[in-house]
């Protein structure tokens, strides 16, 4: 099974500030990552698929890169409705395994 | 609108089974590839289970297979998981997503609101 991890687990910030969540996976997964936000109580939402395109709807503050092994998640300018909890999956393979999570909380 | 509405969840003791749903509507549920995923209370999420679109395809996680079973039937537009052998550790909230077409192939990019599975004794 491909196993994903997450860096930061938690990350303070102020809104406005530049953020960047890191995924990396335990083998290459060539650009099949998503990424979902989830606020508490809430399903997660779709915000980026094929590690780079922005889901519709998604603003354009959010983007994604990366490939192979190593991706990243950053928000250009932290806006207060971005404060929640950031997943990665890889859907390369079966079992389609998602990352640890980071959370998103106000300095 | 894409609409996917879970129920079925609540209290069951160790060892007991539940059936979840999930019922959908706002697009052409017979064409769509489906998935049960899952959140422990505080924690992170958990792909479950997915089903392709005629039922040909099915996967588990390796924490459920001989245990949950995934199914759907596309006339009623419902997608379900049928959960036997409970333990402490399937309590969670038990969300199901559509998987997308085209560039969202194989990406939930549609969510219900979660039915909340409590095994306890």
């Amino acid at each position: 099974d491909i196993q994903m991890t997450q860096s930061p687990s938690t990350l303070s910030a102020s809104v406005g500030d530049r953020v960047t969540i890191t995924c990396r996976a335990s083998q290459s997964i060539s650009s099949w990552l998503a990424w979902y936000q989830q606020k508490p109580g809430k399903a997660p939402k779709l915000l980026i698929y094929k590690a780079s395109s922005l889901e519709s709807g998604v603003p354009s503050r959010f983007s994604g890169s990366g490939s192979g092994t190593e991706f990243t998640l950053t928000i250009s300018s932290l806006q207060p409705d971005d404060f929640a909890t950031y997943y990665c999956q890889q859907y390369n393979s079966y079992p389609f395994t998602f990352g640890p999570g980071t959370k998103v909380d106000i300095k | 609108e894409v609409q996917l509405v879970e129920s079925g969840g609540g209290l069951v003791k160790p060892g007991g089974s539940l059936r979840l749903s999930c019922a959908a509507s706002g697009f052409t549920f017979s064409s769509y590839s489906m998935n049960w995923v899952r959140q422990a209370p505080g924690k992170g999420l958990e792909w479950v289970s997915s089903i392709s679109s005629s039922s040909s395809y099915i996967y588990y996680a390796d924490s459920v297979k001989g245990r949950f079973t995934i199914s759907r039937d596309n006339a009623k537009n419902s997608l379900y998981l049928q959960m036997n052998s409970l333990r402490a550790e399937d309590t969670a909230v038990y969300y199901c997503a559509r998987e997308g077409h085209g560039p969202v192939v194989a990406v939930s990019d549609y969510w219900g609101q979660g039915t909340l599975v409590t095994v306890s004794s």
